[in-house]
């Protein structure tokens, strides 16, 4: 039973360089979301997704890109990373909201821009 | 807008004690779920409890336990016979049963169980 599902678990990128953190969920959910989370902060919603090809932005968006083209995969684009962008990321996943309403979460991916 | 306010930055408890985190929040919507997440050092989330909205009584599981008011937009999480793995960041979580979908999270509290 692997839930949400996240790569890669530690990253280092230099300023202006370019990556993909992929999520994939076996749930079967149709909602799929990705956090960041600072040092010693909450959680800030990027992206979020409530199905196949519906993906809307969060809190924080800008530097991110999202694509939702299955319902199993949610992955997060960072394009031209910045420091500002140093973070723990987090994907998760759930039911609708009328239904079971856990959130679940992958494991994390420690993202460093140097 | 729907927020989440938790109050205590940061708390300390001996083992084997109790201890209450706080958490209100504000919303006009009537249905909702409200959550307890715990993050260790790991940094992993784990689902600690739920509460539905439209249920009067307190969610219990184990040693963690709600208490509830609904008019007062409470949500205080209570740990009993605290142990040392209870140590962790602690979030306070809502999502309405309409609308857009997105959880929203607290601050967090930071709780350190004592030996």
């Amino acid at each position: 039973n692997a839930g949400v599902t996240q790569t890669p678990k530690f990253r280092i990128l230099k300023i202006g360089q370019s990556m993909t953190l992929q999520c994939t969920q076996d749930m079967n959910h149709n909602y799929m979301y990705w956090y960041r989370q600072d040092p010693g902060m909450g959680l800030k919603l990027i992206y979020y997704s409530v199905g196949a090809g519906i993906t809307d932005k969060g809190e924080v968006p800008n530097g991110y890109n999202v694509s939702r083209s299955t319902t199993e995969d949610f992955p997060l684009r960072l394009e031209l990373a910045a420091p500002s962008q140093t973070s723990v990321y987090f994907c998760a996943s759930s039911t609708s909201p009328d239904r079971e309403n856990t959130i679940y979460f992958g494991e994390g991916s420690w993202l460093t821009v140097v | 807008a729907q927020t989440v306010t938790q109050s205590q930055p940061e708390m300390s408890v001996q083992e084997a004690e109790t201890v209450t985190l706080s958490c209100t929040y504000d919303t006009s919507e009537s249905n909702y779920y409200l959550f307890w997440y715990k993050q260790p050092p790991s940094r992993q989330m784990i689902l600690v409890i739920r509460q539905e909205a439209y249920k009067q009584q307190n969610a219990t599981e184990n040693r963690f336990s709600v208490n509830f008011q609904k008019a007062a937009k409470s949500f205080s999480l209570k740990i009993s016979d605290s142990q040392l793995g209870d140590t962790a960041m602690y979030f306070c979580a809502f999502i309405y049963t309409s609308g857009t979908y997105k959880y929203i999270f607290g601050t967090g509290t930071r709780l350190k169980v004592l030996a």
